[in-house]
């Protein structure tokens, strides 16, 4: 069993949709929980950071952590073409140890 | 957000010669930097990891000697590939941590790297 799993895609949606993307992961020990996305050719951008279980709101994105489940989401409401990109989940147990990534989530948010 | 930059953004070289790449940290220090490769389509792939100071940590299977990495100062880091063959052709992304973003990655925009 991996890490963290994520399914790859490609998911494609029409704009306006929600989307849901989900993380699973195998290690109880992960306190920190982050999710980028990266437009092609270019590096990650951090979307949203959250630590422990519970829900963060930014904006039209909304994350997700459930670590009874070792469950995590992020949620993209009102979806827009500039959202398409691929999705990386990201966690750590802290203070910069054991990063793992997930392989990332294809997004097309179709006009 | 912190502020990470990588130059060059973009570097086609010969076969056989050494490519230079340099990772800064714009707005914190950053007591850790971490190199990754990317093929297309494909995900990220940690090469090493790289405390101020002292020597990089490499994964299994990358070549220390080839992806010579120096993190000599709180805000620098460079990675350079020597004797560069098309097959090291990828794209190159540093990130980095420190201060009080120890507990998140923030990445550069990445170097594309093609070797003729």
């Amino acid at each position: 069993q991996k890490e963290v799993e994520q399914d790859p895609g490609p998911l494609s949606v029409p704009e306006g949709a929600i989307v849901s993307l989900n993380c699973t992961y195998s290690n109880s020990a992960f306190q920190y929980f982050m999710w980028y996305r990266q437009y092609s050719r270019k590096g990650p951008e951090l979307l949203m950071y959250t630590y422990s279980s519970g829900n963060k709101e930014d904006g039209r994105f909304t994350a997700q952590v459930d670590k009874s489940s070792k469950y995590i989401s992020l949620f993209i409401r009102d979806s827009q073409p500039s959202d398409s990109a691929t999705y990386l989940c990201a966690m750590s147990v802290g203070y910069g140890q054991n990063f793992v990534f997930g392989p990332g989530t294809r997004l097309s948010v179709l006009p | 957000g912190a502020v990470v930059s990588q130059h060059p953004s973009r570097v086609i070289c010969k076969s056989g010669t050494s490519v230079k790449i340099e990772c800064r940290s714009l707005d914190f220090q950053a007591t850790t930097m971490f190199w990754y490769r990317q093929f297309p389509k494909q995900s990220l792939m940690l090469m090493a990891t790289s405390n101020e100071g002292s020597k990089a940590t490499y994964e299994q299977g990358v070549e220390k000697d080839k992806f010579l990495i120096n993190h000599a100062s709180l805000t620098l880091s460079t990675l350079t590939v020597t004797s560069a063959h098309p097959e090291d052709s990828s794209f190159y992304i540093c990130s980095a941590i420190g201060g009080d973003r120890h507990h998140t990655q923030y990445f550069g925009p990445g170097t594309r790297l093609t070797v003729l």
